[in-house]
């Protein structure tokens, strides 16, 4: 089965700079790469996803970039801000083979200090 | 319109009970999943549903059960919890035929003792 791997698990930037968390698949039939942001006792909540036909995606201060050569995509956020703090997961799946779930990464918590 | 919920919010339980999770949606989504969350461990699949009447087990199954009656309702049931079965668990659903994005319900904290 797939198994992501996510870097680094805690990742503390200043306010105002950029933050990269990078997650490495190894399943070569995935197409499908979501990440999730999740807030101290919330639901995780969809931000960005990316598909294999594209190798980048953005959305405001948030990009997503995926190698699918390399088996590998990262979560870009910009211009960070104090409600950026949160923890994030990268997921991969493929889609159009039933819907059997997502593979998550263990997570990074994201600290944006003042 | 709701969403997605579960119930209960959070549930103590004495090992060797018996415990069923519920999750209801009303978008309509074809397919709904099951996960837990662990510290350190991210979110594991236990079971997934494409469509009602058809289930499938995930990465973590094992003390398990799931149940899809029809397209709303996906009840996750421990026969008999242990301890290690503490956790958080979330329901999920989505249009598999549509978007691929996954909802996830509010969560339902379980303490086995």
């Amino acid at each position: 089965g797939e198994n992501v791997e996510q870097h680094p698990s805690t990742l503390s930037v200043q306010e105002g700079d950029s933050a990269v968390i990078k997650c490495t698949y190894s399943d070569s039939a995935s197409n499908y790469f979501p990440w999730y942001k999740q807030e101290l006792g919330k639901r995780p909540q969809l931000i960005i996803d990316i598909r294999s036909n594209v190798g980048e995606k953005k959305d405001q201060r948030i990009a997503v970039t995926l190698n699918k050569t390399a088996k590998h995509f990262s979560l870009h956020i910009t211009e960070t801000q104090p409600e950026d703090s949160a923890v994030y997961f990268c997921a991969a799946t493929e889609r159009g083979g039933g819907a059997d779930g997502l593979t998550f990464g263990k997570g990074t918590h994201l600290i944006i200090q003042p | 319109i709701a969403g997605i919920t579960q119930a209960p919010t959070s549930q103590i339980l004495a090992a060797g009970r018996r415990m069923t999770l519920r999750c209801t949606q009303d978008m309509r989504h074809n397919a709904m999943y099951w996960y837990r969350q662990d510290l350190g461990l991210g979110l594991r699949l236990i079971h997934y549903s494409n469509t009602a009447g058809t289930t499938g087990k995930g990465e973590v199954p094992d003390g398990y059960s799931v149940s899809r009656a029809n397209t709303d309702d996906f009840p996750l049931t421990l026969a008999s919890a242990v301890p290690s079965q503490t956790s958080v668990y979330f329901c999920a659903s989505s249009d598999s035929m549509g978007s691929d994005t996954q909802y996830f319900g509010p969560g339902t904290r379980l303490t086995v003792l």
